[in-house]
């Protein structure tokens, strides 16, 4: 299948300052990634979509300010999250689109970033 | 907008026994596409079977099958001859048909449902 990883895999801060987390696909190209965050025991909640080559789209209650996607290119999509505070404190998780034969699509997840803000 | 749920917060299952999860969505579309994905302790999302809403052939992949009743919005994952490494958590996920390749529709996910299997 196909491969996303995700760096740094665990990440801890001080509050205030900020992050940047990379998803990667290694063997295709995506033009679509998503992001995603999971609290303790609960299920993925979507933040943002992100398209190669222009703005990402932010879900309701989602602060663009606060958490900057960047799809620079077909392979990498960063995830920035600034001026960092404890309630950021997550599980951060990737995926990314790839397109098989007629047109079926499937999400590859990346294996996540823990991120801890002291 | 799609909802999902999985009524079902946790099971457990005897190794080589058969057990099966529940899902069922909400939707006013009638092209759509479900998954099962899971979640093992290494919180890695792991593709598990896909559905493709026109196929009214249930879908298999080794020891994992669906049972997607249409018309109720039910879509059931069961796991046969279980094994202790399908100890994990289990989401159904619900995604749009969409327009199609260069326009990606983003998954709506359960609440998932926790599978312990004991030996």
């Amino acid at each position: 299948g196909a491969v996303v990883s995700q760096h740094p895999s665990w990440v801890i801060c001080k509050s205030g300052t900020s992050v940047k987390i990379e998803c990667r696909s290694l063997d295709f190209q995506a033009t679509t990634m998503f992001w995603y965050r999971q609290f303790p025991k609960q299920s993925l909640m979507l933040m943002a979509t992100s398209n190669e080559g222009s703005k990402a789209t932010y879900e309701q209650g989602v602060e663009k300010d606060k958490f900057l996607i960047n799809h620079a290119s077909l392979t990498l999509s960063t995830l920035t999250v600034t001026s960092a505070h404890p309630e950021d404190s997550s599980f951060y998780i990737c995926s990314a689109v790839i397109w098989g034969r007629g047109g079926q699509e499937t999400q590859y997840f990346g294996p996540g970033t823990r991120l801890l803000v002291l | 907008a799609q909802t999902v749920t999985q009524s079902q917060p946790e099971m457990s299952v005897q190794e080589a026994e058969t057990v099966t999860l529940s899902c069922t969505y909400d939707t006013s579309e009638s092209d759509y596409y479900l998954f099962w994905y899971k979640q093992p302790p290494s919180r890695q999302m792991i593709l598990v079977i896909r559905q493709e809403a026109y196929k009214q052939q249930n879908a298999t992949e080794n020891r994992f099958s669906v049972n997607f009743q249409k018309a109720a919005k039910s879509f059931s994952l069961k796991i046969s001859d279980s094994q202790l490494g399908d100890a994990a958590m289990y989401f159904c996920a619900y995604r749009s048909a969409g327009a199609g390749e260069g326009g990606s529709e983003k998954l709506v996910f359960g609440k998932g449902t926790k599978l312990t299997v004991n030996p």
